[in-house]
């Protein structure tokens, strides 16, 4: 079964400055790194698919990247609405599994 | 629209059973799996079982395997979820979310309800 682990678990930053935000497999799961936003109260909200491909309706500051075991979502210059906490997914093989979560708050 | 809203979570003691359900709208049932993810206290997210469109695949999670049982009743657009011989470290917000298709495959999760509590004590 494969692990994902998400690290550190909290990261803080100002409004307008880069997040990037890391993602490892413990084995390779190819493209197949699914990344979600959550919000307090709120259910998760896909971000990205497969690696680099935004969701419907999610802005260009969210990038997706990496392959095989390392993976990181970009956001190029963080919102107010931004501060979340952050799941990555992997379906590279069955059971899909999620990592802990980061959470991004403000510094 | 799509919209998934659940409903039947709640207090329940060890050993017990609650069936939970998801009502789907704004799309065409019958040609999606569905999912249930649930979220445990301090946030963790684990996938918990899916069943193919038609119903006649299902997966769980070992976890609840022998206890978990997921269903759909494509007349009515409801999935289930029956769970019996609940533990505490089954209490969480339990969500259901849409697939990408008819089968069942590992997949991202483009639609999520907004989620009912079930509580074990």
């Amino acid at each position: 079964e494969i692990v994902l682990t998400q690290s550190p678990a909290t990261l803080s930053f100002s409004p307008g400055e880069r997040a990037t935000l890391s993602c490892r497999a413990s084995q390779s799961v190819g493209k197949y790194l699914v990344w979600y936003q959550q919000k307090p109260g709120q259910a998760p909200r896909l971000l990205i698919y497969d690696a680099s491909n935004r969701a419907t309706g999610i802005p260009a500051r969210f990038t997706g990247s990496g392959s095989g075991t390392d993976f990181t979502l970009t956001i190029t210059s963080l919102e107010p609405e931004d501060f979340a906490v952050y799941y990555c997914q992997q379906r590279g093989s069955w059971p899909p599994l999620f990592g802990g979560g980061t959470k991004v708050e403000i510094k | 629209e799509v919209q998934l809203l659940e409903s039947g979570g709640g207090l329940v003691q060890p050993e017990g059973s609650l069936r939970v359900s998801c009502a789907a709208s704004g799309f065409t049932f019958t040609d999606y799996a569905m999912s249930w993810v649930r979220q445990v206290p301090g946030g963790g997210l684990e996938w918990v079982s899916s069943i193919s469109s038609g119903g006649g695949i299902r997966h769980h999670a070992d976890s609840v395997k022998g206890r978990f049982t997921i269903s759909r009743d494509n007349s009515k657009n409801i999935l289930y979820l029956q769970m019996d011989s609940l533990k505490p470290e089954d209490a969480g917000v339990y969500y259901c979310a849409r697939g990408l298709g008819p089968t069942i495959n590992v997949e991202y999760f483009q639609y999520w309800g907004q989620g009912t509590l079930v509580a074990v004590s």
